[in-house]
């Protein structure tokens, strides 16, 4: 079945990086975009990022524009976040999510993973 | 981009319906029909309620139906559940520099 699997959170301190992944199954990963969205303790879900079926187009949240990257590796069927500058109010579990429709994103989520959590604390 | 507005709880009997309301502006929900609906259970993956704004996905059950009207959302919920007691948010399109946004989540309890 469909699956998502999260990887690379942990206690960061401020000012640095972290690097997260998101393992994809049982689908085909190469077609469909892909977004990455958080959730800050006590908080609600934020959209953080968005990546095309094929990696061309790329989109941020006004937070992370700057700091973080998102990327995709087909060939591994892998989605990835690279957060620089970490900051405190950068804690939260993020979740990669596939979107419903293929080639064309509708920024529906249909399958998300169980999340992974970052906190940024010296 | 602020995110959406919608009513920090709603609450209602088993069997009755409740509607949640999600606002927005001209720059997405008015504009735009990539309305979505989420039911998030705290400490698992929150779960594909409605998409387009009135689509539901395979597997959910039709007592959850959408809705928009000018500038708002709507996510109603028919002869409600114990196990629907969760935080639901909506999703929205929008023209602003980031392209989506979620509302402010509403808590839902089924007394």
């Amino acid at each position: 079945q469909v699956q998502l699997v999260e990887s690379g959170g942990g206690v960061v301190q401020p000012g640095r990086s972290l690097r997260l992944s998101c393992t994809a199954t049982g689908f085909s990963f190469s077609s469909y975009g892909m977004h990455w969205v958080r959730q800050a303790p006590g908080k609600g879900l934020e959209w953080v990022a968005l990546i095309s079926y094929d990696g061309n187009n790329k989109y941020y949240v006004d937070s992370a524009k700057g700091r973080f990257t998102i990327s995709r590796d087909n060939s591994k069927n892998t989605l990835y976040l690279q957060m620089k500058s970490l900051r405190a109010e950068d804690t939260a579990v993020y979740y990669c999510a596939k979107d419903l429709r293929g080639i064309v994103v509708v920024g529906a989520l249909e399958t998300w993973g169980q999340g992974t959590l970052v906190t940024v604390s010296s | 981009q602020s995110a959406l507005t919608q009513p920090a709880s709603v609450s209602g009997s088993p069997g009755q319906s409740i509607t949640i309301s999600c606002t927005g502006t001209s720059s997405d929900i008015s504009d735009y029909n990539f309305v979505s609906w989420y039911q998030h259970h705290p400490g698992t993956a929150p779960k594909l309620m409605i998409y387009e704004v009135s689509n539901r996905p395979s597997g959910v059950p039709d007592r959850f139906s959408g809705s928009k009207s000018g500038n708002t959302a709507s996510l109603t919920i028919s002869g409600l559940q114990a196990e629907d007691t969760a935080d639901y948010y909506c999703s929205s399109y929008t023209s602003s520099n980031t392209p989506y946004v979620f509302g402010t989540g509403t808590k839902v309890t089924v007394l």
